[in-house]
């Protein structure tokens, strides 16, 4: 397979705060990004995406940043919930119609 | 609108059977994309199929396969069971072949005895 999916970082954050989640995306001819959101038991839940012509995409609450000189794009979950506990997951994709390369993950867990 | 739907949700198999699982994608979604979920590979591309055909495949094995049907609904099937075939599967689908937004189903569990 193309994934890594080796140990899952987690990160541990308070009620309220604003969370980071950060991920490296292996090819710099990718030209689509999402943020999927995963609770135990369901399947991914999409969040936002970005295309590569922008460096910044926001919507309810959370904020993509993407930066293709480094291969790097973040989450920012602004006033983080306890709803918001799972895993999430960048993925890819460089022309390749539906075929989605993913990150490893992040489980983020909040602290009420 | 209805989501994606998968069945079965569930399913046991031993070693050697085959199985097929089935996936319904969102009324007008012309795109099926199936992944493998395993705790220590994470989420992988199986193939993707747009308008009863293949349009993408990524690196299992030929014991994997797929199909779509006219009405866009899918099915993959696993042939000649191995103990590491035990994951989640799940399907995804997209209005179109473009790579834009997809949308995943609740993902069968198959365990492999």
């Amino acid at each position: 397979g193309e994934s890594v999916g080796l140990h899952l970082p987690t990160l541990s954050v308070q009620e309220g705060d604003n969370s980071i989640i950060n991920c490296a995306y292996s090819n710099s001819a990718s030209d689509y990004f999402i943020w999927y959101k995963q609770e135990s038991g369901k399947g991914p839940q999409f969040i936002i995406d970005i295309r590569s012509n922008m460096d910044k995409r926001q919507g309810q609450r959370v904020t993509v940043l993407l930066n293709k000189t480094v291969k790097h794009l973040s989450l920012q979950i602004a006033a983080t919930q306890p709803g918001d506990s799972a895993v999430y997951f960048c993925a890819e994709n460089y022309n390749q119609g539906g075929k989605l390369i993913f990150g490893q993950g992040t489980e983020l867990s909040v602290k009420p | 609108k209805a989501g994606v739907t998968q069945t079965p949700r569930y399913l046991i198999k031993t070693r050697g059977q085959q199985v097929t699982l089935s996936c319904s994608p969102i009324s007008g979604h012309r795109s099926v994309s199936w992944y493998q979920q395993t705790p220590g590979q994470g989420l992988q591309f199986l193939f993707e199929y747009f308008s009863e055909t293949q349009r993408n495949k990524g690196n299992f094995p030929g014991r994997f396969s797929g199909r779509q049907f006219s009405n866009s609904r899918s099915e993959m099937n696993v042939s000649t069971l191995e103990l590491g075939d035990s994951a989640l599967y799940l399907c995804a689908s997209s209005q179109d072949s473009s790579g834009g937004e997809q949308f995943f189903g609740p993902g069968t569990r198959l365990t492999v005895l």
